[in-house]
C-alpha cells in the first residue's frame, strides 16, 4: 500500500517553456502533498506543501509564481514549472501524507527535468 | 533553521559486515524516519519511529529513536550488495507543522 506515482518520469524542454508534473496517490487519499527538489548528490529540499483544496505554502526562497502547485483532489497534485530555465534542471519528487501531521510521507519515484 | 547532521557521509564495506549510521538534530524531534534512495528514484521508507527510546526492526535493519529525542541511528546487519544506495534520515521537530527535514544522506557501497 501507500503508492505514489509521478508523471512524467523525465522531461527535456527548451528554455522559456512550461512543464507540468503530476503526482498521484494510487491507493490512499493524500490530504497533504509535498514537493521537493533534489540536486545531484544532495539531499531533498522542501519546496512547498499543499493541502487539498487550498493554496500551497511555499518555503522561503521558492518563487510561487514560477512553481505553480495545484492540489485539486485528494489523489492528485500538479507542479508546473513556468518559463523554465537551465537552472531549474533538477530532480523533482512529490510525497503524499494521508492524515494527521504525524503520518508518514510516501514518496513518488521522481521526475528528472532537463532544461536546455 | 533546523538542521540535521547525518554521518558518516559515505561508507565502503565488505559484504557481510554490519553498518551503522546516525543523525543528530539541534532541537527535539517527535518523529524520526529512515529512507533509502536508489539512483534516479524516490526515497523508500524503511523505518518510522515515533517515541523516544523506540527500537524498531525491519528485517536486517534496526533503528532507534534516541532518548534525548535529538538523535536516531540505523543499523544494517550482514550487509548484501543490494543494500547499496543512499540512506536518509528525516524528522519532524515540534512546531514543524508536519514538515520533514532531511539529513544529507549516507552513501553506502558494498563490495561483494
Amino acid at each position: 500500500g501507500a503508492v505514489v506515482s509521478q508523471h512524467p518520469s523525465w522531461v527535456i524542454c527548451k528554455s522559456g517553456t512550461s512543464v507540468k508534473i503530476e503526482c498521484r496517490s494510487l491507493d490512499f487519499q493524500a490530504t497533504t502533498m509535498f514537493w521537493y527538489r533534489q540536486f545531484p548528490k544532495q539531499s531533498l529540499m522542501l519546496m512547498a506543501t499543499s493541502n487539498e483544496g487550498s493554496k500551497a505554502t511555499y518555503e522561503q526562497g521558492v518563487e510561487k509564481d514560477k512553481f505553480l502547485i495545484n492540489h485539486a483532489s485528494l489523489t492528485l497534485s500538479t507542479l508546473t514549472v513556468t518559463s523554465a530555465h537551465p537552472e531549474d534542471s533538477s530532480f523533482y519528487i512529490c510525497s503524499g501524507q494521508s492524515g494527521a501531521q504525524e503520518e508518514t510521507q510516501y514518496f513518488g519515484p521522481g521526475t528528472r527535468l532537463l532544461v536546455l | 533553521g533546523q538542521q540535521l547532521n547525518q554521518s558518516p557521509q559515505s561508507m565502503f564495506i565488505q559484504e557481510g559486515e554490519d553498518v551503522s549510521m546516525n543523525c543528530t538534530s539541534s532541537s527535539i524531534f517527535n518523529t524520526w524516519l529512515w529512507y533509502k534512495q536508489d539512483p534516479g528514484e524516490g526515497p523508500v521508507l524503511l523505518i518510522a519511529l515515533y517515541k523516544a527510546g523506540e527500537l524498531t526492526s525491519n528485517g536486517r535493519l534496526t533503528a532507534q529513536f534516541g532518548i534525548t529525542r535529538k538523535d536516531s541511528f540505523l543499523n544494517i546487519s550482514a550487509s548484501i550488495p543490494s543494500d547499496v544506495g543512499i540512506y536518509f534520515c528525516a524528522g519532524r521537530w515540534e512546531g514543524s507543522q508536519g514538515n520533514l527535514i532531511f539529513g544529507k544522506g549516507t552513501k553506502l557501497s558494498v563490495k561483494p
